[in-house]
C-alpha cells in the first residue's frame, strides 16, 4: 500500500498558466508538507500543517497556496507560473518525529 | 541556518568498502535524523538518534553524534551498489519541520 502519494507524477506547462499537485497519505498522520527541491537538490520546506491548520508558511510566493480538505489530504495549487517554479515538489507526512515522503511531482515550466 | 550541511557532497568507492558521510549542524537539536534518496524518488527515513544518545546502529549503518562538536556521522559498511543515492540530514530543532541540506551523492561501483 502505498503510504504518502502524490499526482500527477511529472507536469509539464506553459508560463502563466495555474496548476495543483494533490497528495494523499493513508498513515493516520496529523501533520503534513510541502517541499521543493531544486536542481541543486536542496530540499526546502515550503508549508506544514497539521490536523488542517497552516502551521509553518516559509516564505514563498502568494501564488502558491496549500489547501487540506481534511487531514490526509494537503494539495498545492500554484497561479501563474514562472520559469523558476521548475522544480521537484514533494509531499511529506510525520509521525512527529519521522518523515514519510511521496513520490515527488517533477514540475517543468517552459 | 538550521539545516544540516553534509560532507562531501559526493563520495565514489567499491562494492564492499565502508562509505561515511559527515553532517554539521548550527543550532541545539533534539534529534538528527538521516534519510536516503534515490534517484527520481523521494526520501526514505534511514535512522534517528536523539540528542542524549552518542552512537546508534541499524543494520549496515551506524551513526554518531557529537553534540559538543554539533556534527554527525553516518557510516555504511560493506556497501553494495543498492546503496547508491544521495544521503541527507535533517538537524530536528523541535520546529515541526525538518531542513535538509544538499546531500551527500554516494556512488558505489559494482
Amino acid at each position: 500500500d502505498t503510504a504518502v502519494s502524490q499526482t500527477p507524477k511529472y507536469l509539464v506547462t506553459q508560463m502563466g498558466n495555474d496548476k495543483s499537485i494533490k497528495c494523499e497519505q493513508n498513515l493516520g498522520h496529523d501533520t503534513m508538507y510541502w517541499y521543493k527541491q531544486d536542481s541543486k537538490k536542496f530540499l526546502k520546506i515550503m508549508f506544514s500543517y497539521n490536523n488542517k491548520e497552516l502551521i509553518i508558511n516559509e516564505t514563498v510566493p502568494n501564488r502558491f497556496s496549500p489547501k487540506s480538505p481534511d487531514k490526509a489530504h494537503l494539495n498545492l495549487h500554484i497561479n501563474s507560473l514562472e520559469l523558476g517554479d521548475s522544480a521537484v515538489y514533494f509531499c511529506a507526512s510525520s509521525d512527529d518525529e519521522r518523515q514519510f515522503f511521496g513520490p515527488g511531482t517533477r514540475l517543468t515550466v517552459l | 541556518s538550521q539545516q544540516g550541511e553534509e560532507d562531501p557532497q559526493a563520495l565514489s568507492i567499491q562494492e564492499g568498502e565502508n562509505a561515511t558521510m559527515n553532517c554539521s549542524y548550527k543550532t541545539s537539536i533534539n534529534n538528527l535524523q538521516w534519510y536516503r534518496q534515490n534517484s527520481g524518488r523521494g526520501l526514505v527515513h534511514l535512522i534517528l538518534i536523539r540528542s542524549n544518545e552518542r552512537e546508534k546502529h541499524s543494520g549496515r549503518l551506524r551513526v554518531t553524534l557529537d553534540t559538543s562538536k554539533k556534527s554527525s556521522s553516518l557510516l555504511i559498511t560493506a556497501s553494495r551498489a543498492a546503496d547508491t543515492a544521495s544521503y541527507f540530514c535533517a538537524p530536528d530543532t523541535g520546529r515541526r519541520a525538518l531542513t535538509f541540506g544538499s546531500g551527500t551523492r554516494l556512488q558505489v561501483q559494482p
